[in-house]
């Protein structure tokens, strides 16, 4: 069974700050997702990657795939960065998602 | 863009009653999923379906839960008898391939009294 944990579980910065969540999971992948959650509930897709490192304006995701771990990275962060950031992960050949936890980020002025 | 999207947004519901949810999945997607989401708990994957038939589902998909493509375009989750602990957020997804990004639905909340 594989669990994937995040940290921290909650993150107050302010606006501007450089921000980092991280992911682990215990069992081999094909491929891990970040995702966002906003307050009204909705889930949308950031990243999915299966090596190395990806980038979209201020967010950058990588990955390391001997130690099982990935980060998600926001520079300068803003208020509209608020949401809950979770991390899922796929493994082997299925192609259900385990999600983890979360991470709420508040960020303030 | 295309998008996916579900109804109703909001579900009440008697306990022991049936409710159909429903998605309308990306149009050229072929992997269609459901997942739910326990008020204060994470993301749990319920069903994946690909040519028109169930490829994986989890424990939670037990005899109440059915999903069904009945036309080309909509993609359904019944629970027939529904019961307390089925109240949840209940989000469906859609991806091109099997290994491809999935894109999800607003999401249907559905609450069982």
């Amino acid at each position: 069974k594989n669990e994937v944990e995040q940290s921290p579980q909650n993150l107050t910065a302010q606006e501007g700050e450089f921000i980092t969540i991280n992911c682990s999971y215990s069992v081999g992948i094909s491929a891990l997702h970040w995702l966002q959650q906003h307050p009204g509930g909705g889930i949308v897709s950031l990243f999915m990657l299966s090596s190395g490192k990806k980038k979209h304006g201020r967010l950058i995701a990588t990955i390391n795939i001997q130690e099982k771990h990935s980060s998600l990275h926001i520079t300068a962060s803003h208020p509209r960065d608020s949401a809950v950031y979770i991390c899922a992960v796929r493994a082997g050949t299925a192609s259900k998602l385990t999600f983890g936890t979360g991470t709420r980020l508040q960020v303030t002025l | 863009e295309p998008e996916v999207t579900q109804t109703p947004s909001h579900q009440v519901t008697q306990m022991g009653q049936e409710v159909i949810l429903r998605c309308v999945p990306i149009s050229n997607h072929l992997y269609f999923y459901w997942y739910r989401q326990i008020l204060g708990q994470k993301v749990e994957f319920l069903v994946s379906f690909y040519n028109n038939e169930i490829s994986e589902k989890s424990e939670i998909f037990d005899d109440q839960f059915s999903v069904e493509r009945p036309d080309g375009s909509n993609f359904t989750l019944k629970i027939r008898s529904t019961k307390l602990e089925d109240s949840a957020m209940y989000f469906c997804a859609s991806s091109q391939g099997g290994k491809e990004t999935q894109y999800f639905g607003p999401g249907t909340r559905l609450l069982v009294l």
